[in-house]
């Protein structure tokens, strides 16, 4: 496609259950990124990979978050025994390749998917 | 204390003003800075980028870094109401990962 695209756009779960999000990058890019985004707040990093491989996951809050990318391309971030905090809107962004942002300053994000724990 | 301060707005102005847009930061190995740009419910898109120190301009846009005060500037000439949106200064220690600010707010009346 044209751009990142995410799904589902919106989610609605109970606190406790399990959630997975979707991301599939701009054909072409070799690096994607996770970030969440609170409301009234900027991005927050939460991990990126380069290929299938997570680069850096320091960002995850704790061992609820996990992230994969099997095949280098589409990837999923997985929530488990979600809790009310964890909502938020979760923006998935890609690049050429790692370290472009150094080149160009760009990221592509998608526009997200919002997840609501009640 | 966050890393990258930005006043969180609404910042509110008439159609054709001059907007300025500000983020401060602590770390001082900060060397890639960027503005984007989010209308609600999107993703944010990139403005301006700038690496290290110095001024950049694009269009009704200039974009000041100072690093010996921690400083980051935007500036909206002649300012539209479709330059509505929320302002996300964001700025990279190796090129890799993004540390954004808060987001500003912007509001242009017509």
């Amino acid at each position: 496609g044209a751009g990142v695209s995410q799904t589902p756009s919106n989610k609605v779960t109970e606190k406790g259950k399990y959630v997975e999000l979707r991301c599939d990058p701009i054909s072409g890019h070799t690096a994607l990124y996770w970030y969440r985004q609170s409301l009234g707040q900027g991005p927050e990093f939460l991990i990126y990979f380069q290929g299938t491989g997570a680069a850096d996951d320091s960002g995850l809050p704790n061992d609820r978050f996990f992230a994969v990318r099997p095949e280098g391309s589409v990837s999923t971030l997985k929530i488990q025994r979600t809790e009310r905090g964890d909502s938020a809107v979760y923006l998935c962004a890609s690049s050429y390749q790692l370290g472009q942002l150094a080149n160009t300053g760009e990221l592509f994000f998608g526009e997200g998917s919002r997840l609501t724990v009640l | 204390q966050k890393e990258v301060e930005q006043d969180p707005g609404p910042l509110s102005v008439p159609e054709g003003a001059i907007v300025s847009l500000n983020c401060t930061y602590s770390n001082s190995a900060f060397q890639y800075f960027m503005w984007y740009r989010q209308y609600s419910r999107k993703g944010p898109e990139l403005l301006m980028y700038t690496y290290s120190s110095g001024n950049k301009e694009d269009g009704r846009f200039t974009a000041q870094v100072d690093k010996s005060s921690k400083y980051i500037s935007l500036f909206i000439r002649d300012s539209q109401p479709s330059d509505s949106a929320t302002y996300l200064c964001a700025m990279s220690k190796n090129g890799n990962k993004l540390v954004f600010g808060a987001g500003t707010i912007l509001r242009v009346k017509s």
